[in-house]
C-alpha cells in the first residue's frame, strides 16, 4: 500500500515550457487535491476533485490545469511556466466525495524550479 | 485577519519539556480541527484530529480544543529531539457557497534541544 504517489521528485523548467506533475493514490480515496507550499505562505490550494469526473478551483488556480484521469489519478499541468510557480508541490487524497470535508493524506512532493 | 492563525516560531523546547504550540481560527461555525508534522524537505503527516470541546491524548499528543475561544492547541509532554519539525494547523472552514474547504495555518517551527 503506496499511499500518495507523485512524479517527478524534482524538475527544473525554463519559463515558456510546460509539464505534467502526475499523482496516484491507492487507497480508494473519493476526493484528491493540488497544493502548492511557498515559505511563509503556507499551503495553498490550486485545484480539488470531489469525487471522478469534477474538479473546481481552490485558492491560486491561474497558470495550472488539471484532470481527474479516474478515481486514482489527478495530474497538475503548467501549459506555459512561470518562475512565480517555483515551489513545491503536494498532492493529497481524502475518503470523502465531497472535497476538503475530512482528514487528507499527502503524497511527498515535487520540487518546482522554474527559470 | 488570517482564517487560521499560527505563531511561526521557532518555539524552543529542552529535551523532557512540555511544548504547547497554539491555533486560532476565524469561522466560529468550524467543526473539524487537525494537526499535521512536516520534518524539513518532507510532506505533512497526519498527527491527530478533534471535533469536540475538550482534551483528546494519544501518547505523548493532547489536543486542545475550545470553540467557543476559537482556539486549538496541541501539547506535546516529554519532548523528544525527534519532535523537532513545523506543526500545522487545520481547520475545515465554511466558505461562500455553503461548500468547504480545509485551511491550513503558516506553521510553528519546533526545535527540541538537547
Amino acid at each position: 500500500n503506496a499511499g500518495v504517489t507523485q512524479t517527478p521528485k524534482f524538475q527544473v523548467l525554463k519559463t515558456g515550457q510546460s509539464m505534467t506533475l502526475q499523482c496516484a493514490q491507492d487507497m480508494n480515496h473519493n476526493s484528491m487535491y493540488w497544493y502548492r507550499q511557498d515559505p511563509g505562505m503556507g499551503l495553498r490550494l490550486i485545484y480539488y476533485s470531489a469525487s471522478e469526473g469534477t474538479t473546481d478551483k481552490g485558492e491560486v488556480p491561474n497558470g495550472y490545469n488539471v484532470s481527474r484521469l479516474n478515481k486514482r489519478e489527478f495530474s497538475l499541468r503548467l501549459e506555459s511556466a512561470a518562475p512565480s510557480q517555483t515551489s513545491v508541490y503536494f498532492c493529497a487524497s481524502s475518503e470523502y466525495p465531497r472535497g476538503g470535508t475530512d482528514t487528507q493524506y499527502f503524497g511527498p512532493g515535487t520540487r518546482l524550479t522554474v527559470l | 485577519q488570517k482564517e487560521v492563525e499560527q505563531n511561526s516560531g521557532p518555539l524552543s523546547v529542552p529535551e523532557g519539556a512540555i511544548a504547547s504550540l497554539n491555533c486560532t481560527y476565524s469561522d466560529r461555525g468550524s467543526q473539524s480541527f487537525f494537526w499535521y508534522r512536516q520534518y524539513s524537505g518532507k510532506s505533512p503527516e497526519l498527527i491527530m484530529s478533534i471535533y469536540s470541546n475538550g482534551d483528546k491524548e494519544d501518547g505523548r499528543f493532547t489536543a486542545q480544543l475550545n470553540k467557543a475561544s476559537q482556539y486549538v492547541s496541541l501539547l506535546i509532554r516529554d519532548s523528544q529531539p525527534s519532535d523537532s519539525a513545523t506543526y500545522l494547523c487545520a481547520v475545515i472552514l465554511t466558505v461562500e457557497g455553503g461548500g468547504n474547504k480545509l485551511t491550513f495555518g503558516t506553521g510553528t517551527q519546533l526545535k527540541v534541544e538537547l
